[in-house]
C-alpha cells in the first residue's frame, strides 16, 4: 500500500494564480482531511470529508474549495493564491480508531 | 473554542534520559488522545493513542491520561537523538471519526 500520496511535494505561485493539490488514499478509508501548517505552528483544519460527495468546512476554509467524487480522492483547490496562502499543506485519511495517516505534504509559496 | 496546549520547548534531554512531554486540553468531553511525531521537513507521523485513564505502553513509549485534571503526557524511556524532533498532541473531542484538534507541538532535542 502506497498510503496517502500528494502531489506536487513543491510549488511557486504568483499572486492570483489558482491551482490544485492532489491527494490520493489507497487505504479505503471514509474519512479524510487537508491541514495547513505555518512555520512554528500546529496543523488548521482546512476541509474534511466523511465520504464519497460529501465535505465540510474545517477551521480556516476561505480561499480554498474541495471536492470528493470518488473514496480515494480528496484534491483542494486554491482559487486567486494570496501571499497568506504560502504554507504546508498536509492531507490525512482517518483509520478505524480515528487515527490519521499523513500524505508527505505539498510546500507552496505565493509570490 | 476548543484547545489543545503544549510547551513550545526546546525541551533537551541527554542520551538515555527519560524526555516527558505534556499537553493539556479545554474539553472535559474529550474522548481520544493521540502523539505524533514530526521531523523537521516531514509529515507527522502517528506514535500511539489512548482512551482510557492510565497508562499505556508501547515499547520506549508510555502515554498517560488524566481526564480529571485534562492532561495527557508522553514518556520516552532511553531516549536517543533520533528521537529529536517536533511531539504534537491531538484531541478528539468527540466520539467517532470526527477532527482532530493538535496542539502547536514540543520540540524535543536529545543531546548525545
Amino acid at each position: 500500500n502506497a498510503g496517502v500520496t500528494q502531489t506536487p511535494k513543491f510549488r511557486i505561485l504568483k499572486i492570483g494564480q489558482s491551482m490544485t493539490l492532489q491527494c490520493t488514499q489507497d487505504m479505503n478509508h471514509n474519512y479524510m482531511y487537508w491541514y495547513r501548517q505555518d512555520p512554528g505552528m500546529g496543523l488548521k483544519l482546512i476541509y474534511y470529508s466523511v465520504g464519497a460527495g460529501i465535505t465540510d468546512k474545517g477551521e480556516v476554509p476561505n480561499g480554498y474549495n474541495v471536492s470528493r467524487s470518488t473514496t480515494e480522492d480528496f484534491p483542494l483547490r486554491l482559487e486567486l493564491a494570496a501571499p497568506s496562502q504560502t504554507s504546508v499543506y498536509f492531507c490525512a485519511s482517518c483509520g478505524v480508531s480515528n487515527e490519521q495517516f499523513f500524505g508527505p505534504g505539498t510546500r507552496l509559496t505565493v509570490l | 473554542q476548543k484547545e489543545v496546549e503544549q510547551n513550545s520547548g526546546p525541551l533537551s534531554v541527554p542520551e538515555g534520559a527519560i524526555a516527558s512531554l505534556n499537553c493539556t486540553y479545554s474539553d472535559r468531553g474529550s474522548q481520544s488522545f493521540f502523539w505524533y511525531r514530526q521531523y523537521s521537513g516531514k509529515s507527522p507521523e502517528l506514535i500511539m493513542f489512548i482512551y482510557s485513564n492510565g497508562d499505556k505502553e508501547d515499547g520506549r513509549f508510555t502515554a498517560q491520561l488524566n481526564k480529571a485534571s485534562q492532561y495527557v503526557s508522553l514518556l520516552i524511556r532511553d531516549s536517543q537523538p533520533s528521537d529529536s524532533a517536533t511531539y504534537l498532541c491531538a484531541v478528539n473531542i468527540r466520539s467517532g471519526n470526527t477532527p482532530l484538534v493538535f496542539g502547536k507541538g514540543t520540540r524535543l532535542s536529545v543531546i548525545a
